[in-house]
């Protein structure tokens, strides 16, 4: 079965960072691209990032480009996101999803909280 | 980017009954393979969102046969027949054609 299980996020100041991760299980993680995908509160979902199954490309949106970092550790089944800058606007739930080039993001987490606020 | 537009943004319906909701996009989802990348979700309360329908009209492993899709180019429809109490919540269309991907704003499917 496969498994995502988001971890981290939280209560963040505006220009602070946050580190969250994503542990995965049931596939082969080194053969699946992946993503971290978010919806605001009370909004609909909005794709952030997709990192290709090595880890040698990486894709932003245009609103995160040079604040948001994706990664992965394929040897720990893991996903990461690093955030940086963060802005009010980042405030959202944030979903850890396997992005499949055929079906689009097939499986996804639970979802991890981030409330950007002073 | 591709606007995905959703329609319509909340649907009353009957246990029982049927459901279409329409999702169109502002440019052709044709890839240049061939393929065509829209796909469905359904997000029920509180929950994350689950693949329901991948590449216009391919259940998803699990997904009963009352979901259907069907469309080509621009104009896509999913179908509910037999409403079950499990089936509402909000449907997304997505397209994965274009980069970036983009999802519709939102179907929310409630109880008459």
């Amino acid at each position: 079965e496969v498994q995502l299980v988001e971890s981290g996020g939280g209560l963040v100041q505006p220009g602070r960072s946050l580190k969250f991760s994503c542990a995965a299980s049931g596939f082969t993680f080194s053969d699946y691209a992946m993503a971290w995908v978010r919806q605001a509160p009370k909004k609909g979902l909005e794709w952030v990032a997709t990192i290709i199954y090595d880890g040698s490309s990486t894709y932003y949106r245009d609103s995160v480009k040079g604040r948001f970092t994706i990664s992965r550790d394929n040897a720990k089944s893991t996903l990461y996101l690093q955030m940086d800058s963060l802005r009010s606007e980042d405030t959202a739930t944030y979903y850890c999803a396997r992005h499949d080039y055929y079906s689009g993001f097939d499986y996804w987490g639970q979802g991890v909280m981030v409330t950007v606020s002073s | 980017d591709v606007v995905m537009t959703q329609t319509p943004v909340s649907l009353p319906v009957s246990l029982g009954g049927q459901a279409s909701i329409s999702c169109r996009s502002s440019q052709s989802l044709v890839h240049s393979n061939g393929n065509t990348y829209l796909h469905w979700y359904l997000q029920k309360p509180g929950q994350s969102p689950q693949l329901l329908i991948y590449r216009v009209s391919n259940r998803f492993s699990g997904v009963p046969d009352r979901f259907s899709g069907s469309g080509s180019g621009t104009d896509f429809t999913l179908k509910i027949s037999r409403v079950e109490p499990e089936d509402l919540g909000d449907y997304y269309c997505l397209q994965s054609t274009h980069f970036p991907p983009t999802f519709g704003a939102g179907t929310k499917l409630e109880l008459k």
